[in-house]
């Protein structure tokens, strides 16, 4: 069974662009989340989509967006970007939103200039 | 104050050492406890996780939560340079996706 996958693995963009990312869940999972993660901050959740609707938000600033399709494949964007949006953005899949496992895909590392 | 704090590292321990991971919250909704591994330019893989109080092994790790103390610790029997990782503890509520992670303890284990 193939596992969550992100595209793309690494991205360079300069402050003020935007930035898309995008998440395949586990074939059969319905409910995709999105984590940042830096050195400083850790891992911090941004948002979950179960049923292409937005079930769960972080404490992040309305530049960070997702959504998710009736595939159960999600996207993220984040606008006008700033160099403290360097990080490394996760999305994790579960079955369903009470499935305790959460399993994650290797990441898309950011970089702002 | 942080929600869950857990100690950064980095721990070194000689290889076939029993190595103690620890973390402590504030949320006592919190119910399920999770830990993860994550490898160098890798996601976090679920490690295992234990419900409400209590322990729980599998096979070389045991879990164990106290609820009464809001203390959450891992512990890995006979260590190999293979379990050399970051650890994650990671608590959730019942019904709530959202996972609340400590910074995570980079842990090394020396051949």
């Amino acid at each position: 069974k193939a596992g969550v996958t992100q595209t793309p693995r690494y991205l360079i963009k300069t402050r003020g662009q935007q930035v898309t990312l995008s998440c395949s869940p586990i074939s059969g999972h319905r409910s995709v989340s999105w984590y940042q993660q830096t050195p400083g901050q850790g891992l911090q959740f941004l948002f979950e989509y179960f049923s292409e609707t937005q079930r769960n938000k972080g404490n992040f600033p309305g530049r960070f967006s997702g959504r998710q399709f009736s595939n159960s494949r999600s996207e993220m964007n984040v606008s006008t970007l700033e160099l403290g949006d360097s990080a490394l953005y996760l999305c994790a899949s579960s079955r369903d939103r009470d499935s305790y496992e959460q399993y994650f895909g290797p990441g898309t590392r950011l970089t702002v200039t | 104050q942080k929600e869950v704090e857990q100690d950064p590292g980095p721990l070194s321990v000689p290889e076939g050492a029993i190595v103690s991971l620890n973390c402590t919250y504030s949320n006592s909704a919190f119910q399920y406890f999770m830990w993860y591994r994550q490898y160098s330019r890798k996601g976090p893989d679920l490690l295992m996780y234990t419900y409400s109080s209590g322990n729980k092994e599998d096979g070389r790790f045991t879990a164990q939560v106290d609820k009464s103390s809001k203390y959450i610790s891992l512990f890995i029997r006979d260590s190999q340079p293979s379990d050399s990782a970051t650890y994650l503890c990671a608590p959730r509520n019942f019904g709530n996706e959202k996972l609340t992670f400590g910074t995570g303890t980079r842990l090394t284990i020396i051949p």
